[in-house]
């Protein structure tokens, strides 16, 4: 039972460089999320989607983007990396019809030098 | 204002007492409320969820909530050592179909 998978697990970048985060999800989830979380802080969400073909820009959602073909993949895109975007980034997702609850991925710790 | 404050940490307990999370939230769309706790380096894991005025326990846990005062909070009783982690307060809109997480309480709790 996978559940939520983040690949990579960790990345570096250089400045202007692109990349993708990728997240799948087995649980036949129709609602996920692209969370980041700076040292010490809580949860920001980046873009979240609540089924396939549908996004939608959460609380910081500049300099990156997403799309959702299915059900169980939903790709985060980083175009021209930048400092401010070294942090950790969790996907997570939640049942349609549920409560809100969360189930998240391992996170990917991304820096950018 | 933040939409979902915690009391500013760090708490520190010692060993088998009660620990006391807060979180204050704005926005009265949200219906459910969760905590997370999340382990250094680790990804948050849920351990409460609440959605109606009260209290509701699980094991050395309770959960309280009180809409009218936009109040949610976390009771911990006879805290272990391995209770020592960040606890992150949640807001779901079901309407928004979103979350929206305060930044977080980190507990110790001391031998």
């Amino acid at each position: 039972n996978a559940g939520v998978t983040q690949t990579p697990k960790f990345r570096i970048l250089k400045i202007g460089q692109s990349m993708t985060l990728q997240c799948t999800q087995d649980m036949n989830h129709n609602y996920m999320y692209w969370y980041r979380q700076d040292p010490g802080m809580g949860l920001k969400l980046i873009y979240y989607s609540v089924g396939a073909g549908i996004t939608d820009k959460g609380e910081v959602p500049n300099g990156y983007n997403v799309s959702r073909s299915t059900t169980e993949d939903f790709p985060l895109r980083l175009e021209l990396a930048a400092p401010s975007q070294t942090s950790v980034y969790f996907c997570a997702s939640s049942p349609r019809g549920g409560t809100g609850e969360l189930f998240f991925g391992e996170g990917s710790r991304l820096t950018v030098l | 204002q933040k939409e979902v404050e915690q009391n500013s940490g760090p708490l520190s307990v010692p060993e088998g007492a009660i620990a006391s999370l807060n979180c204050t939230y704005s926005d009265r769309g949200s219906q459910s409320f969760f905590w997370y706790r999340q382990y250094s380096g680790k990804s948050p894991e849920l351990i409460m969820s609440i959605y109606s005025n009260g209290d509701k326990e699980d094991g050395r846990f309770t959960a309280q909530l009180n809409k009218a005062s936009q109040y949610v909070s976390l009771l911990i009783r006879d805290s272990q050592p391995s209770d020592s982690a960040t606890y992150l307060c949640a807001a779901y809109n079901t309407n928004a179909g979103k979350s929206t997480f305060g930044d977080g309480t980190t507990l110790t709790v001391k031998p």
